[in-house]
């Protein structure tokens, strides 16, 4: 079974960029999508973006601006960087995998989530 | 952009059934995913494909998506089941998740 962690720094000053790293095991990075979701404390899931292992990647229109997802095969790991970033990105961000079956796309597997605050 | 509507919360008595909508323009002809997410823990993955359930999920979650809205049904709901469902269904290739429904279980 696929299993995810999410790593990164837990605090990022307004303004800089946010990095995290979603390293993957039991399973081959060549063998999915993956994608990046957070959720504001007390408050929904937002969907981020994915990638595929060929570096195809889709970002939510929202934040394409400030995003970019990447992938090293050869870790094992796909990244987030998220620029410029405020208080409204302090969130909980999950990496999980994405899953497509005859055109239906689905988050199957969870990493146990980052909490990132945003503050100076 | 696209918009899923969900009710942010609904009330279930042990062992009756509980329905929770995801309502979005045309929404029947795309695919939709339910998740459950219980306080402090990833989302789990319950129903994909409008109907499907992975492996591990009980039978008495089930799924349906016609029209501008779909469903996930709990039957026989337990205590266990008391969390918060998130549907999630794509446009074109954007994910766009629902707003999520706590359901209680009382």
């Amino acid at each position: 079974q696929v299993q995810l962690q999410e790593s990164g720094p837990g605090l990022v000053k307004p303004s800089e960029t946010l990095s995290l790293t979603c390293t993957v095991s039991g399973g081959s990075i060549s063998s999915y999508y993956w994608s990046w979701i957070r959720q504001p404390p007390g408050k929904g899931l937002e969907w981020i973006g994915y990638i595929h292992y060929s570096g195809r990647t889709n970002y939510n229109p929202s934040l394409r601006s400030r995003v970019t997802i990447s992938v090293d095969t050869s870790k094992n790991q796909f990244s987030l960087k998220l620029s410029s970033v405020t208080a409204a990105d302090t969130a909980v961000y999950f990496c999980a995998t994405l899953s497509y079956d005859s055109g239906s796309y689905y988050n199957d597997y969870w990493g146990q989530g980052t909490l990132v605050s945003v503050s100076s | 952009s696209y918009e899923l509507t969900q009710p942010p919360s609904v009330s279930v008595s042990p062992g009756q059934t509980a329905t929770i909508t995801c309502s979005g323009d045309k929404l029947g002809n795309k695919y939709a995913c339910w998740y459950q997410q219980k306080p402090g823990q990833s989302p789990v993955l319950v129903i994909y494909q409008d109907t499907k359930r992975p492996s591990g999920i009980p039978e008495r979650f089930s799924g349906s998506n016609s029209g501008n809205t779909a469903t996930l049904t709990i039957s026989g709901t337990q205590a266990m089941d008391e969390a918060d469902y998130y549907c999630q269904a794509w446009d074109s290739t954007i994910g766009v998740f629902g707003g999520g429904t706590k359901l209680t279980v009382l």
